[in-house]
């Protein structure tokens, strides 16, 4: 069975300051996915990263992929207060559309 | 474009109670999806259509979940009888069917918050 971890699970995040988290997955996929979710909300697409070295990158948010290390990355740079949400990775489990999601990593930037 | 529809978006039932949520995809939307996600978890897949027919339904708990897509566009979500454990955000998503070869990805609705008291 496929396991996707995040770490961390919480984040604190000073404004102005980088940080980066890391999803790690069991099996062989090259099809990975980034969400967001609010409080409250429901999930909003970032990023589709479908192949070993895809690198994509929106505002302050950059993703990237490794699938020979079954890792993918999230990169925050200069965070700020919107960046605060819930932030989960999916892997595609069967390359049909089975996602299965990471835990989610909590953010929460403060000045 | 308008994105995926669901309703209601809050239902607060006893247990051993029946409840259905319902979903309405992206226009042109071959492929929907009903997940489960309870609080400080990812969602998780419960069921995966093709047009009206299922692809996965493995994670299911077929005891009491029922899901059906008659026409190939709306689906229903049923859980009967529902226990304190099925409180949770069902949210529906759908995607095209050529979402393994393409760059898109799953489009997520509202969600139905339930509450099983």
């Amino acid at each position: 069975e496929l396991k996707v971890e995040q770490n961390p699970l919480f984040l604190s995040m000073q404004e102005g300051k980088n940080y980066t988290i890391y999803c790690n997955y069991s099996t062989t996929s090259d099809r990975l996915y980034w969400y967001r979710q609010d409080p409250g909300k429901s999930l909003e697409s970032l990023f589709v990263l479908l192949s070993n070295g895809a690198v994509k990158q929106e505002g302050r948010l950059m993703a990237s992929l490794d699938t020979k290390a079954r890792l993918s990355t999230l990169h925050i740079t200069a965070a700020v207060h919107d960046l605060s949400a819930t932030y989960f990775c999916a892997v595609d489990a069967d390359s049909w559309g089975k996602f299965q999601f990471g835990a989610g990593t909590q953010v929460v930037v403060t000045p | 474009e308008a994105g995926v529809a669901q309703s209601p978006r809050y239902k607060i039932i006893e247990k051993r109670q029946s409840v259905a949520f319902w979903c309405n995809p992206i226009s042109g939307h071959a492929t929907l999806y009903w997940y489960q996600q309870i609080l400080g978890q990812g969602p998780k897949l419960l069921i995966q259509f093709q047009n009206n027919g299922v692809v996965d339904d493995s994670q299911l708990p077929k005891d009491r979940f029922s899901a059906e897509r008659l026409k190939g566009v709306d689906s229903t979500l049923k859980i009967q009888p529902a226990k304190l454990e099925d409180s949770a955000v069902y949210l529906c998503a759908s995607s095209p069917p050529e979402i393994a070869v393409s760059t898109d990805t799953q489009y997520f609705g509202p969600g139905t918050r339930l509450t099983v008291l």
